[in-house]
């Protein structure tokens, strides 16, 4: 069935970095944009980056960015996302996500159809 | 883009009908979607494209609105419906979410 399972989560001091994964599987994972999501337990959902199905276009949120890079590797099916310079306000379940194009469309559609179950990332000394 | 719900929480039984409201800053077209979370869950698509219903979500959700004025609507409550509600905009990244609204058992 299809699949996105993320791993990498731990427990991290500020200014230290993390690596997460996240592995897909049951459909062509090099056909759709995938996106990290991220929830401060018992708040609400922030969008974090978003990379295209071939990895050219990349996009982060102002919250991150310069400190957190996405890739892809399609040949493993494979999303990561490496986070670096981490604060306290990191600390959140993160989630990665699959955005499909849009219905006759090309590239990405912003609606995320399919979710992982997140990987918790806790940064505090 | 701003998203606002409302409201942040309401209390309701089974077989009642609930409506949540999501209003945007700006006109987002139909851009707007609406997941549901349950308790240690990852978000779960419910209604794209403002009222499109995506595949396998009972028909009991609906949504409408366009523009800057959203609703989703659950028609008959379920003991399963009962979770966080967040809706989504997909105009114009970055992406922006809700606060969500919970539905709790009356």
């Amino acid at each position: 069935q299809v699949q996105l399972v993320e791993s990498g989560g731990d427990l991290v001091k500020p200014g230290g970095s993390l690596r997460l994964s996240c592995a897909g599987s049951g459909f062509t994972f090099s056909d759709y944009y995938m996106t990290w999501i991220r929830q401060v337990p018992g708040e609400g959902l922030e969008w974090v980056s978003y990379i295209s199905s071939n990895g050219n276009t990349i996009d982060y949120s102002d919250s991150v960015k310069g400190r957190f890079t996405i890739s892809r590797d399609n040949t493993k099916n494979s999303l990561y996302l490496q986070m670096n310079t981490l604060r306290a306000e990191d600390t959140a379940v993160y989630y990665c996500a699959r955005d499909p194009p849009p219905p006759g469309g090309f590239g990405k559609s912003g609606v995320f159809d399919i979710w992982g179950h997140g990987t918790l990332v806790t940064v505090s000394t | 883009i701003q998203m606002t719900q409302s409201p942040s929480s309401l209390s309701a039984s089974v077989g009642d009908r609930v409506t949540i409201t999501c209003r945007a800053s700006q006109s987002i077209n139909i851009s707007l979607n609406w997941y549901q979370q349950k308790p240690g869950k990852a978000p779960r698509l419910l209604i794209f494209a403002a009222s499109s219903l995506q595949s396998d979500v009972p028909s009991s959700f609906s949504g409408s609105g366009s523009g800057t004025h959203f609703t989703l609507t659950i028609t008959s409550l379920q003991p399963g419906d009962f979770a966080t509600y967040y809706c989504q905009q997909s105009y114009s990244a970055p992406w922006t979410f809700g606060h969500g609204t919970k539905v709790e058992i009356k």
